[in-house]
């Protein structure tokens, strides 16, 4: 069974631009959560879909913004990029409920300059 | 608010054991921990939740006090493949919405 993909995997954006991440979960996975991770603040969740929906969202601007797709798939999006938005960006699936075993993608390493 | 590990890091050597703790000042109604080596995305290893049993596989195992808002992870008989940094997560339940502590990093040498 392949595991969680995220695409890119590597970004060098500059201040003011805005960047779309790709994640791809387990094949029959419905639930995908993201995740910030710096040395500042550590591993923050950002928001988790189930099924299309927003089901959950943690504390970050407007600025950081999700979808995801009838075949689970989703998309982060962060706009009007901002230095301190330099981080790994994980996404991670699960069969259902996000409290359950979650499986982690790669992540995607994002510089903002 | 974020919940609190400690210690901050250990070392050890092969064979010896380990407790991590991750404590919160909310009540709390479940409890994830997860393993990242360097390098790579974080693993999970367990979820506990609020009046469920202690778990483990091998020899990892981890409990949940209600109580005091704790909760302990238990390696026992460490492995070089062991290393790497050790995170809770905590939930204070009604949605998903974790809070992460600051890591414990882990070594363990021949």
């Amino acid at each position: 069974k392949a595991g969680v993909t995220q695409t890119p995997r590597y970004l060098i954006k500059t201040r003011g631009q805005q960047v779309t991440l790709s994640c791809s979960p387990i094949s029959g996975h419905r639930s995908v959560s993201w995740y910030q991770q710096t040395p500042g603040q550590g591993l923050q969740f950002l928001f988790e879909y189930f099924s299309e929906t927003q089901r959950n969202k943690g504390n970050f601007p407007g600025r950081f913004s999700g979808r995801q797709f009838s075949n689970s798939r989703s998309e982060m999006n962060v706009s009007t990029l901002e230095l301190g938005d330099s981080a790994l960006y994980l996404c991670a699936s699960s069969l259902g409920q996000g409290d359950g075993e979650q499986f982690f993608g790669p992540g995607t390493r994002l510089t903002v300059l | 608010q974020q919940p609190v590990q400690s210690p901050q890091a250990v070392i050890l050597r092969e064979g010896e054991d380990a407790v991590i703790n991750c404590s919160s000042s909310k009540a709390l109604y479940s409890v994830h921990w997860y393993r990242q080596k360097h390098g790579e995305a974080p693993v999970f290893l367990m979820i506990l939740l609020k009046g469920g049993e202690q778990k483990g596989h091998e020899k990892i195992s981890a409990s949940f006090n209600e109580k005091k808002q704790q909760s302990s992870l238990y390696l026992t008989a460490s492995q070089l493949s062991y290393s790497g940094t050790y995170f809770c997560g905590t939930e204070k339940g009604g949605s998903y919405i974790p809070t992460f502590g600051r890591g414990t990093s882990l070594i363990v040498h021949p």
